[in-house]
C-alpha cells in the first residue's frame, strides 16, 4: 500500500534555530514528491515539488532534498511566520494526478 | 496570480440534505480534483476528473457523490444525501497539465467547511 510518513507531528523552535522535517515515502513508483505550507483553516500552499533522488530545491528560507526512501524539508534560521503545517504528498506513476498526503507537521516558531 | 475559487467558505447543512460545493479552477488547467480534510486528519484524495469525465476515484467517492464541469469554468462536488461524517473541509484543486516524465504542481482553494447538523 503507498503510504507517505512526517514526522516530527510537531515541532516547536526558536526564532533563528534552524532544523529539519521528514517525510518518508513506500510507493509502488515515485511520479513526483511535492511539499505544501498549510496555514490554518485554509488550503496546502505549494512550495515545492521533487522528482527523483538527489534532487534539491530552495525558496527563501525553505530547502527541500529527496532520496529514494524520504525528502527532507530544511528550515534555515526560521522566523514566526514560518509557523504553519508543512504537508507532503506523493503522486504514484500511473495516477491521473491525485495525491496521497501525509499527516504533515506542525511547525511554531517563537520569538 | 490566478487563483482557485471555492465558495461558499463555510456551509452548514441538516442531515440527509444535498450540498452542492462550487469551485472555480484556473483558467487554463486541465484536470481538476476534490479532496477533503477531516478536522486534525490526514487531507484524502476524492476524485479526479479530465476532459469531462471522472479519471480516478478513491474508495470515499461512493454513489453519494458527484462531480460536474457544468459550464467550462465552474466544477461543482455534490453531495445527495449528507451524513454526520461528511463533515470536513473540502477543497478543490486544479493542474495545468501532465506530461510524459514530468508533472506540474496542484493549486488548491481555500477550501469549504462543510458541517453536517
Amino acid at each position: 500500500e503507498d503510504q507517505v510518513t512526517q514526522s516530527p507531528e510537531a515541532l516547536r523552535l526558536q526564532e533563528g534555530e534552524s532544523s529539519s522535517l521528514n517525510c518518508s515515502y513506500t510507493v509502488s513508483g515515485l511520479r513526483g514528491l511535492f511539499w505544501y505550507r498549510q496555514d490554518p483553516g485554509k488550503g496546502p500552499e505549494f512550495l515545492f515539488t521533487l522528482y527523483s533522488a538527489g534532487e534539491e530545491k530552495e525558496k527563501e528560507r525553505l530547502k527541500a532534498t529527496l532520496t529514494k526512501k524520504e525528502s527532507f524539508l530544511h528550515i534555515t534560521a526560521p522566523k514566526p511566520e514560518d509557523s504553519a503545517t508543512y504537508l507532503c504528498a506523493v503522486q504514484v506513476r500511473g495516477s491521473q494526478g491525485n495525491l496521497i498526503f501525509g499527516k504533515g507537521t506542525k511547525l511554531s516558531v517563537k520569538p | 496570480e490566478p487563483e482557485v475559487t471555492q465558495t461558499p467558505s463555510h456551509q452548514v447543512t441538516q442531515m440527509g440534505q444535498e450540498v452542492i460545493l462550487r469551485c472555480v479552477p484556473i483558467s487554463n488547467h486541465l484536470y481538476f480534483y476534490w479532496y477533503r480534510q477531516i478536522l486534525g486528519q490526514k487531507v484524502e484524495f476524492l476524485v479526479s476528473f479530465y476532459n469531462n469525465e471522472i479519471s480516478e476515484k478513491s474508495e470515499i467517492f461512493d454513489d453519494q457523490f458527484s462531480v460536474e464541469r457544468p459550464d467550462g469554468s465552474n466544477f461543482t462536488l455534490k453531495i445527495r444525501s449528507t451524513k454526520l461524517e461528511d463533515s470536513a473541509m473540502y477543497f478543490c484543486a486544479s493542474r495545468a497539465r501532465q506530461g510524459a516524465f514530468m508533472n506540474t504542481e496542484a493549486f488548491f482553494g481555500q477550501g469549504t467547511r462543510l458541517t453536517v447538523v
